[in-house]
């Protein structure tokens, strides 16, 4: 079965402080890896995506990371600000042979403090 | 701003009643998809549509119907409305399938009382 699990389900960070959210993933056949960030209330906006044969990318001062060969990611914010506090959610795609169908993880709520 | 224009905002209903959602995609895109978020609960999927026929379907209730119409939009019905329905209802758009990027609205958040 195909599923997604992000870790941790939350954090609490100072400001300007660094953090690391993890995602790992049992999708298969693997086609990409999304991350997006969901202010709350809001609806989900992406942040990156990543197909097999890349293994980082970044987005300002998010820079998410891709090791397919043992289907983990993670996603790194950087000096983090009040507003980066939001939920990150991690979706996988599988391939057009599987339909591209989507698995969504539960999602890793962020708090930045001041 | 996504693109994607979701209406209305919030609805506030009674149990047993039924209600329509709107969604309007981006421009260009064929895609529509729903997606059901109840409080605290991560993003469950519902039913895509692509150019006016359904395309996917995840865990949407008997209850529930969506359709997309000639001019792209979408429109997700729910009828006999339980307490548990509480939640906000996002649609998605991409161009083509799931494989291109989808962009999200802002959703519509429905209280059943």
């Amino acid at each position: 079965k195909n599923q997604v699990e992000q870790s941790p389900q939350s954090l609490i960070i100072l400001e300007g402080k660094n953090c690391t959210l993890q995602c790992n993933y049992t999708v298969s056949p693997f086609s990409n890896l999304r991350w997006y960030k969901q202010d709350t209330g809001r609806g989900p906006v992406s942040l990156t995506i990543m197909t097999f044969s890349e293994n980082t990318k970044s987005n300002g001062r998010y820079t998410a990371t891709l090791d397919a060969d043992t289907k983990q990611s993670s996603l790194h914010i950087t000096a983090s600000q009040l507003s980066d506090s939001a939920s990150y959610i991690c979706v996988v795609s599988a391939d057009r042979a599987a339909g591209n169908k989507l698995t969504f993880g539960g999602g890793t709520r962020v708090l930045v403090k001041p | 701003d996504s693109g994607v224009t979701q209406t209305p905002k919030h609805l506030i209903t009674a149990t047993g009643q039924r209600v329509t959602l709107r969604c309007s995609p981006r421009s260009g895109d064929l895609s529509v998809y729903w997606y059901q978020q109840s409080l605290d609960q991560g993003l469950q999927f519902l039913i895509q549509y692509y150019n006016g026929e359904e395309r996917a379907k995840g865990n949407i209730l008997e209850r529930f119907s969506a359709q997309q119409f000639p001019d792209l939009h979408s429109e997700l019905n729910l009828s006999s409305l339980e307490l548990g329905d509480s939640a906000l209802y996002f649609c998605a758009s991409s161009v083509r399938g799931s494989d291109s990027p989808l962009h999200f609205g802002n959703g519509t958040r429905l209280t059943v009382t």
